[in-house]
């Protein structure tokens, strides 16, 4: 059974900072990984989506790498600011095929502090 | 929130009664889907849809049903609530081709007492 995992459970770090977020995943046999940001009280918000067959994509301040042989998963946050504040979530897609039938993290809560 | 409206945004209930949350899409995405988001449990896939119809049971099926009669709609019942289904109750929809992003609704917070 596909298990993901978020370590650590909190961070917390001075503005201007850059960090790293680790996902990673039991079974490398996945079809995508998906980045997501949660704020309290909020839904999630898609950030970033790696093929199984790509390395990273990129977006903005956000860098996300993937490496499926070792099940593991990287969220590069550079410059951080206090309005990066908030949980950030990573989900694999388990299946052959894109079908949407997302396996989550249980997030990282991130607090960057001004 | 990629034109997603759920309803109702909070609701609490008393154990064995029958409580049902509405999904409406105005993006005509053909995939939607509802978790539920639990301390310790992250989020777990309850049902899904792949169309008018179409749904299928995800990993925490048993003790709900679902209904899609129309695109935009998709509601999940519990047909009689216990305390374990409190939780906050997220739809999601993609139409998986275009885009392969899910889009999230801002939530539905439940309470059964």
């Amino acid at each position: 059974k596909q298990e993901v995992t978020q370590i650590p459970a909190a961070l917390s770090v001075p503005e201007g900072e850059n960090l790293v977020l680790n996902c990673s995943f039991t079974d490398s046999a996945i079809y995508n990984l998906q980045w997501f940001r949660q704020d309290p009280g909020k839904g999630l918000t898609s950030l970033l989506l790696i093929q199984s067959s790509q390395r990273e994509q990129t977006s903005g301040r956000l860098n996300a790498s993937l490496d499926k042989s070792s099940g593991r998963s990287t969220l590069y946050i550079a410059a951080s600011q206090p309005g990066d504040s908030a949980t950030y979530l990573c989900a694999v897609d388990p299946s052959s095929s894109n079908t949407g039938k997302l396996i989550f993290g249980q997030g990282t809560t991130l607090q960057v502090k001004p | 929130d990629a034109g997603i409206t759920q309803s109702p945004r909070h609701k609490v209930t008393e154990t064995g009664t029958p409580v049902t949350l509405r999904c409406h899409q105005t993006e005509n995405h053909r995939y939607m889907y509802w978790y539920r988001q639990d301390p310790g449990h992250g989020l777990r896939l309850i049902h899904y849809s792949y169309g008018v119809k179409d749904t299928d049971k995800g990993e925490v099926s048993d003790g709900y049903s679902v209904s899609r009669s129309k695109t935009e709609d998709f509601l999940l019942t519990l047909e009689s609530a216990t305390s374990s289904q409190t939780s906050v109750y997220f739809c999601a929809i993609s139409d998986l081709k275009t885009n392969e992003k899910l889009f999230f609704g801002s939530g539905t917070q439940l309470s059964v007492l």
